[in-house]
């Protein structure tokens, strides 16, 4: 079954730390990736996406994500992070399997000490 | 302009009991998920509907859990004879175009408690 995997559930850093989530997913098909953030109090919104052409994706407040498909992932990177960055983080895959399901990770509570 | 609202935003019920959950998507999305979201269990997918296809029903925990999509907006969760463990935060989003490849737009979800 198909499934997406992120490493750390809870990570605490200081403002200005540089920050990488971990996610891997399994599945062998044509995958479309997503991270997602949920702020305090907030819908949850999107943050990136990686559909085809360069790995590297660039999202909003300087947040990017790397897809490298011989390992399955797909990590969010911010080179150094603000305490407003604090919240939840949710990668998601979207796999075809004759229609589209997307399928989330567990999330990663980020938080981020002034 | 206007998001996807879901209502109501808490419901309490007894174990037993049925319950309607709701969904306005954006006006002209057609594609519409539905997620449960429990503690420390990320989002776990349910069920969604594109246009007039056939929805994909494959994340449904069990028949007590039924959802439709009436003229392609407003979408209706329904539980039925609910338990404890149906607890959790229930989301709705949707999507314009073709599901799949574009964002998903969440709305601020319902939180269910079945005492």
């Amino acid at each position: 079954a198909q499934s997406v995997s992120q490493h750390n559930h809870h990570v605490i850093l200081s403002e200005a730390a540089s920050l990488e989530l971990g996610c891997n997913y399994s599945y062998g098909g044509t995958v479309n990736l997503f991270w997602y953030v949920q702020y305090p109090g907030q819908h949850l919104q999107l943050l990136l996406k990686y559909f085809s052409g360069d790995p590297l994706v660039k999202g909003i407040k300087g947040f990017e994500a790397e897809f490298i498909k011989s390992k399955f992932s797909f990590n969010l990177r911010k080179p150094s992070v603000q305490w407003s960055d604090t919240a939840e983080y949710f990668c998601a895959v979207n796999v075809n399997t004759g229609g589209f399901k997307t399928i989330f990770g567990a999330g990663t509570r980020l938080f981020v000490k002034a | 302009g206007a998001g996807v609202s879901q209502s109501p935003s808490n419901k309490v019920t007894e174990k037993g009991k049925d319950v309607e959950l709701r969904c306005d998507p954006i006006s002209g999305h057609t594609a519409l998920y539905w997620y449960r979201q429990s503690l420390g269990q990320g989002l776990e997918f349910l069920i969604y509907f594109q246009g007039n296809s056939a929805p994909d029903k494959s994340g449904l925990p069990s028949d007590r859990f039924s959802a439709e999509r009436t003229g392609g907006s407003v979408s209706t969760l329904t539980i039925q004879r609910t338990q404890q463990e149906d607890s959790a935060v229930y989301l709705c989003a949707s999507s314009p175009g073709l599901a799949g490849i574009n964002e998903q737009f969440f709305g601020p979800g319902t939180r269910l408690t079945v005492l």
